[in-house]
């Protein structure tokens, strides 16, 4: 049982246009949220987070928002640009154990110039 | 500054051998975490420790996995028995408490034959 989904394997969009990757979770205890980003040959990369108690949370052209009635989030990347191109994923945690965290299974994505 | 370091990069071996992981964190940091990433996947959380301590070991899949470590710094990620569905890039991160932000190494990939 997938408690993080990641239900788009791919996504691709066009430089300078918006980029929205969702996620869906099913645990209810899970309170804080993550996304990475991770090239290849390379470890993930922490990129930006949210905290329950909040919905939005913005960091330059990344912005994360969280609907918890849906059990749903999704990252907003604005203007999309060709270095964005990777795989992207969303993570989860419950504040019981914020050592352990369960992750998506990605979704790529591609920027064309 | 050194981010977080993982020997070997590659591991090749033979069914039913056993194999050593190495994981050096970040200076400093008191949190460790162990992941397994299958083709496809997802990290999926194997182990994290606080201090020398396992905070949590609850996603070591069977008794053949172990880690220590021992000082509060360096970690081992020993599997006994190999098996061919051990086949995966195995991930450490370090982060400076639980709390803090995950900081990934660059994964070791071990393939057993």
């Amino acid at each position: 049982d997938q408690q993080v989904k990641q239900n788009s394997p791919s996504l691709s969009v066009q430089e300078g246009r918006i980029s929205i990757l969702n996620c869906d979770y099913t645990n209810s205890m899970f309170d804080y949220f993550l996304w990475y980003k991770k090239y290849p040959a390379e470890g993930p990369t922490f990129l930006i987070s949210i905290s329950s108690i909040k919905d939005k949370n913005e960091d330059g052209r990344f912005t994360v928002f969280l609907n918890k009635s849906a059990k749903h989030l999704s990252l907003h990347i604005v203007p999309s640009q060709p270095g964005d191109s990777a795989v992207y994923f969303c993570a989860a945690s419950a504040g019981t154990n914020a050592g352990k965290s369960t992750f998506g299974d990605g979704t790529t994505l591609t920027v064309k110039p | 500054g050194a981010g977080v370091s993982q020997t070997p990069s590659n591991k090749v071996t033979e069914k039913g051998k056993y194999v050593e992981l190495r994981c050096d964190p970040i200076s400093g940091h008191t949190a460790l975490y162990w992941y397994r990433q299958s083709l496809g996947q997802g990290p999926e959380f194997l182990i994290y420790f606080q201090g020398t301590g396992a905070a949590d070991d609850s996603g070591l899949p069977n008794d053949r996995f172990f880690a220590v470590r021992p000082e509060g710094s360096v970690s081992t990620l020993k599997i006994q028995r190999t098996e061919r569905g051990d086949s995966a890039v195995y991930l450490c991160a370090s982060s400076l408490t639980v709390a803090d932000t995950q900081y990934f190494g660059p994964g070791t990939r071990l393939t057993v034959l």
